[in-house]
């Protein structure tokens, strides 16, 4: 099992640009979650998925698209990008519930 | 919403001591609690978790302790060693009806000196 597989691993984008991250699981998990990291604010929810065909906001929604359309995939899309989201994604995946989240290796994105 | 405090934010430790993390949280509901390694450039995981059913659990250097009347919970690692140096961050859940919203801690980052 690969488990958690995020692309790409890196990312620079210009202010206004669009992008879209892939996140992909092979567990067969319900629910998948996409957090951005940035220094000394630990992870915050973006956005979230409790199955295939559903997405919700989290904590840090705006500026943010999400899609679910396989249950085996989440998409984080940006519209225009700004600086202020330079950071690292991670996406996630849990069986049931945000317990036990298994993690994907992150994508650092950088706006300029 | 819930917000989790975590204390101290950098700690550093000699090869063999103990190293103990604290995260206060305001949920009085909140009843699952999950701590994550972080090495550098790596992915999070998950190392251990508690509920709010149980008051301490161990596995074998670590331990988690929890207190639901001071809404406090602790890491403890015992003999630590240089491979535990990483950040550490703990989260609150309140797992009732429909959350899944998992609220994390700003994060610890332990050194563990040779």
């Amino acid at each position: 099992n690969a488990g958690v597989t995020q692309t790409p691993k890196f990312r620079v984008l210009k202010t206004g640009q669009s992008m879209t991250l892939l996140c992909a699981q092979d567990m067969n998990h319900e629910y998948m979650y996409w957090y951005r990291q940035d220094p000394g604010m630990g992870l915050r929810l973006i956005h979230y998925s409790v199955g295939e065909g559903t997405t919700a906001k989290g904590e840090v929604p705006d500026g943010y698209n999400v899609s679910r359309l396989k249950k085996q995939n989440f998409l984080l899309g940006l519209e225009s990008a700004a600086p202020s989201q330079t950071s690292v994604y991670f996406c996630a995946s849990s069986f049931r519930g945000p317990t036990t989240l298994h993690f994907g290796n992150g994508t650092r994105l950088t706006v300029t | 919403g819930e917000n989790v405090e975590q204390h101290p934010s950098t700690l550093s430790v000699q090869e063999g001591d103990s190293a103990v993390i604290k995260c206060t949280y305001s949920d009085s509901a909140s009843n699952y609690f999950p701590w994550y390694k972080q090495e550098l450039g790596k992915r999070p995981q998950l190392i251990i978790d508690i509920r709010s059913n149980v008051g301490e659990k161990k596995d074998q250097r670590i331990a988690v302790t929890l207190n639901k009347t001071a809404k406090h919970f602790s890491l403890h690692i015992t003999e630590t060693q240089p491979e535990d140096s990483a950040v550490y961050f703990c989260a609150a859940l309140n797992s009732g009806g429909s959350n899944y919203k998992l609220t994390f801690g700003k994060g610890t980052l332990l050194t563990v000196n040779p």
